[in-house]
């Protein structure tokens, strides 16, 4: 079946360092793929997506390129800020399937002042 | 403004007890789901409801039940079959069984006395 991978927490960063959250993923068919973003004691909220192989989504400063040769979807942002410490999910949606996304397990970032 | 609104925020079960946790949306969304989050597992799917009076087991839905009797709402009853109830609970929808992007609630954390 689907499955997405991400690298384990908690990853701890200074606040303007870069940051890189990975992703990788199985699927049978051709997925889209999707970051969510998890607040503390929030649900989550989508926060970028990308539909087909090459495809760039981005949003708040955060960017992630849907590679299908290396079955990747690894975030990053370029300088992060406090108001980043959240938990981050890499998901999949198998479109030939039932739509309902895959989740990864996620992944807590939190940055220091 | 449209969202979803869950309730309570948090509730408490005892010993033998069921409870119904409440999920509403107004953003006129078909497909509404259960999932619940464990620390470290990700999320996972208890029930979804493509359209009014139809829905479909998950992967964890032993010990629960739902209703779709109106679009705009989708409860999640945790009945005492359910040995572990301690969790994060949390209410999505989207727009159509075919549109991947889900929608969140707040989440009601479900604690046993």
């Amino acid at each position: 079946g689907d499955s997405v991978t991400q690298m384990e927490g908690p990853v701890t960063l200074s606040e303007e360092a870069f940051l890189t959250i990975n992703c990788t993923y199985t699927a049978t068919g051709y997925p889209s793929l999707f970051w969510y973003v998890q607040y503390p004691g929030e649900g989550l909220q989508l926060l970028l997506k990308a539909t087909k192989a090459d495809d760039k989504g981005s949003n708040k400063g955060f960017e992630a390129t849907y590679r299908k040769e290396t079955t990747s979807f690894h975030l990053e942002k370029g300088s992060v800020q406090v108001s980043d410490s959240a938990v981050y999910f890499c998901a999949l949606s198998d479109r030939g399937g039932s739509y309902i996304p895959t989740f990864g397990r996620g992944t807590s970032l939190i940055v220091h002042p | 403004d449209g969202g979803i609104t869950q309730s309570p925020k948090y509730l408490f079960r005892k010993e033998g007890q069921n409870v119904t946790l409440s999920c509403e949306q107004n953003l006129n969304h078909d497909a509404m789901y259960w999932y619940r989050q464990d620390p470290g597992q990700g999320l996972r799917l208890i029930y979804y409801s493509q359209i009014v009076n139809d829905f479909q087991k998950g992967d964890i839905a032993e010990g629960y039940s739902v209703s779709r009797e109106k679009k705009e709402s989708f409860p999640l009853t945790v009945t005492s079959a359910q040995k572990n109830p301690t969790a994060f609970y949390l209410c999505a929808s989207s727009m159509d069984a075919g549109r991947e992007t889900q929608y969140f609630g707040p989440g009601t954390r479900l604690l046993v006395l």
